[in-house]
């Protein structure tokens, strides 16, 4: 156990739909991390917050977006759902952000549309 | 862009050892990093490196070559439970993000 949760485990909709996928960090730990891993692109960065603030931003789609609250936990809303967006979110954290920190990754939500 | 290769598969044999590479390109390095994830699981951390040479850690070790823009894992005593995906995973300073390689299926055969 990474110490990082992440709701729901299982998601289930349809194509135009939203949904919100929500993560609590490791107790500490200050940087959020989102991810996406689909069968044929592998782990892709998403985007990441510091202490409340966009550090970093990956391959995210207009339709996502995603912030981090003052009591340090994230969401990450998805609109318009396509099927294409049917994936694994994974949520990580770690203490500061930097090159050097580990990232320690919470159980995921897997997402389908339909 | 910020490649990172690794073998797609790779097949053991219990108690033996393995090494599954990775090479990346090396503009910007700030640190490589190997998980090791279950189908449908959380990647979990097995090693970093920043520095070149050889990390040990029990039955894993991993090494890193800068200059070469090379690393690999290196397994011992290889277990059934040893069967997952390995994932190479570069720290670039352009962009401040961690790029992940598309992971090795390692499977392990009695």
């Amino acid at each position: 156990d990474s110490g990082v949760t992440q709701t729901p485990k299982h998601l289930i909709t349809a194509t135009g739909q939203r949904v919100t996928l929500r993560c609590s960090p490791r107790s500490g730990d200050l940087s959020v991390y989102w991810y996406q891993q689909s069968l044929d692109q592998g782990l892709q960065f998403l985007i990441q917050y510091y202490n409340g603030e966009e550090r970093a931003k990956g391959n995210i789609l207009e339709r996502f977006s995603a912030q981090q609250f003052p009591d340090l936990h994230s969401e990450l809303n998805l609109s318009s759902l396509e099927l294409g967006d049917s994936a694994l979110y994974f949520c990580a954290s770690s203490v500061a952000g930097g090159g050097a920190d580990t990232q320690y990754f919470g159980p995921g939500t897997r997402l389908t549309v339909l | 862009g910020q490649n990172i290769d690794q073998p797609t598969e790779m097949t053991a044999t219990e108690g033996a050892i393995v090494q599954i590479n990775c090479t990346y390109q090396t503009s910007g390095f700030n640190g490589l990093f190997w998980y090791q994830q279950h189908a449908g699981e959380a990647p979990t951390f097995l090693s970093y490196n920043v520095l070149d040479g050889l990390e040990e850690k029990g039955r894993f070790s991993s090494f890193l070559s800068r200059s070469k823009g090379y690393s690999y894992l290196l397994l011992k005593e290889l277990q059934m439970k040893d069967s997952a995906s390995y994932l190479c995973a570069v720290f670039y300073n352009q962009g401040g993000k961690l790029i992940f390689g598309q992971g090795t299926e390692l499977s392990v055969k009695p």
